[in-house]
């Protein structure tokens, strides 16, 4: 069975600094794919930023990044200079087969 | 830019009543998924479809139907809603690179 395990239901950060969002994961699979989804408040649900697993280098997205850890089954989400826009839910999901999986998600606040 | 739409933002429904959501695709994709949304539990798959007429279960298709008549439109139909059924429920649709798109989600209360 594959599961998703996002262990921060809650997490704040100061405008301007540092966050990191952590994700595991548990698969037999060989080939997948990790992604992490923001949800603002209210709002649609967006790509953040994808990993495919055969490739060793960490995904970045401009201010987003990624910390892929195959061997741990860890996939967490740095996000650096931190905006108010940045306020979410945020979920990581993985991909194998046709099929979804998504974690239960880490609710941030950037704080002014 | 891919677009991903629901028929209503907001539905209220009385249990046992027959309710329709649908989804629709402008980016001709071939895969599109159900999922409802719960606090706490994040997202689960209902049912999928990776193809017209073709739809396969997810993870809690039990009390859900699907529907897929054309390749742009997946409806989720709920035969007779019971409480336990009040959420929120998202469409996706699914580039071939893997990247789901979401639609703005339908929030179902049923009493």
């Amino acid at each position: 069975a594959q599961t998703v395990t996002q262990s921060q239901p809650e997490m704040s950060v100061q405008e301007a600094e540092t966050v990191t969002l952590s994700c595991t994961y548990d698969t037999s699979e060989n080939n997948y794919y990790l992604f992490w989804y923001k949800q603002p408040p209210s709002r649609q649900m967006i790509l953040v930023i994808r990993q495919e697993a055969y490739k060793q280098q960490n995904a970045t997205e401009n201010r987003f990044s990624v910390n892929f850890q195959k061997a741990a089954k860890s996939f967490s989400l740095k996000i650096s200079d931190s905006q108010l826009g940045d306020t979410a839910m945020y979920f990581c999901a993985f991909m194998a087969g046709n099929q979804f999986y998504f974690g239960t998600g880490t609710s941030l606040t950037v704080i002014p | 830019d891919v677009k991903v739409t629901q028929s209503s933002r907001y539905l209220v429904k009385r249990t046992g009543e027959k309710v329709f959501l649908e989804c629709v695709q402008d980016m001709d994709h071939e895969n599109m998924f159900w999922y409802r949304q719960d606090p706490g539990l994040g997202l689960r798959l209902i049912y999928f479809s990776y193809d017209v007429k073709m739809k396969e279960k997810g993870d809690i298709p039990e009390g859900y139907s699907v529907s897929r008549e054309k390749k742009e439109r997946f409806s989720l139909i709920l035969e007779s809603a019971s409480t336990n059924q009040t959420s929120m429920y998202l469409c996706a649709s699914r580039t071939v690179s893997y990247e789901q798109y979401f639609g703005p989600g339908t929030r179902l209360t049923v009493t």
